[in-house]
């Protein structure tokens, strides 16, 4: 079945060190895939998206890149802030059970300190 | 637009007790989710309604659990009797277009569920 893997966290950074998340995924057919972010005591919300492959999604300084042949979407940040802690959900889109619904990763959460 | 509101945000309850949960779509959305979260089981996916009807329920956990959306603008999640696991952060969630579309979905700010 579709399924979606991140990096165990949390993770933590020093103020403006460089973010990785790694995000794997199995999936029949063509996905779309989502990065959301879920500040404390907060839903989540979507942070960036990509729905063919090599697309790249960019929002607020993070950015992603839909590859196929390695069926990633790795979440990158040049120089992360305090205000970017929080935990950070990979998802794909797909059709199961006759329906679009997104399947979550567990969630990584990234911790920032100044 | 104000977004997907959830009611109440915190919930202390005793076990035993009804509890219901409540949500407002985003004006126009077709389709509406509810999701449990908690530390163990991360976000699971519990029901999903399309046009105010509810096509796949296949992960309410259990007859206690009970869901419904009388019109476009509301829905309710019900659980009856509730007991200490069901403790969680439940959220709802919309999203436009039809069932086929890959459209991102919207979160509300979820209701933290306490049962002691």
């Amino acid at each position: 079945g579709n399924s979606v893997t991140q990096m165990e966290g949390p993770v933590t950074l020093s103020e403006e060190a460089f973010l990785t998340i790694n995000c794997t995924y199995t999936a029949t057919g063509y996905p779309s895939l989502f990065w959301y972010v879920q500040y404390p005591g907060e839903g989540l919300q979507l942070l960036l998206k990509a729905t063919k492959a090599d697309d790249k999604g960019s929002n607020k300084g993070f950015e992603a890149t839909y590859r196929k042949e390695t069926t990633s979407f790795h979440l990158e940040k040049g120089s992360v802030q305090v205000s970017d802690s929080a935990v950070y959900f990979c998802a794909l889109s797909s059709i199961s059970g006759g329906y679009n619904k997104l399947i979550f990763g567990a969630g990584t959460r990234l911790a920032v300190h100044p | 637009d104000a977004g997907v509101i959830q009611s109440p945000r915190h919930e202390v309850t005793e076990m035993g007790q009804e509890v219901t949960l409540r949500c407002k779509p985003i004006s126009g959305h077709n389709s509406l989710f509810w999701y449990r979260q908690t530390m163990m089981r991360g976000l699971e996916l519990l029901i999903y309604f399309n046009n105010n009807v509810p096509i796949d329920d296949s992960g309410m956990p259990e007859d206690r659990f009970s869901a419904k959306m009388p019109n476009a603008s509301f829905s309710t999640l019900k659980i009856q009797p509730s007991e200490p696991r069901d403790s969680a952060v439940y959220f709802c969630a919309s999203r436009p277009g039809t069932s086929g579309t890959p459209y991102e979905q919207y979160f509300g700010p979820g209701t933290r569920l306490t049962v002691t």
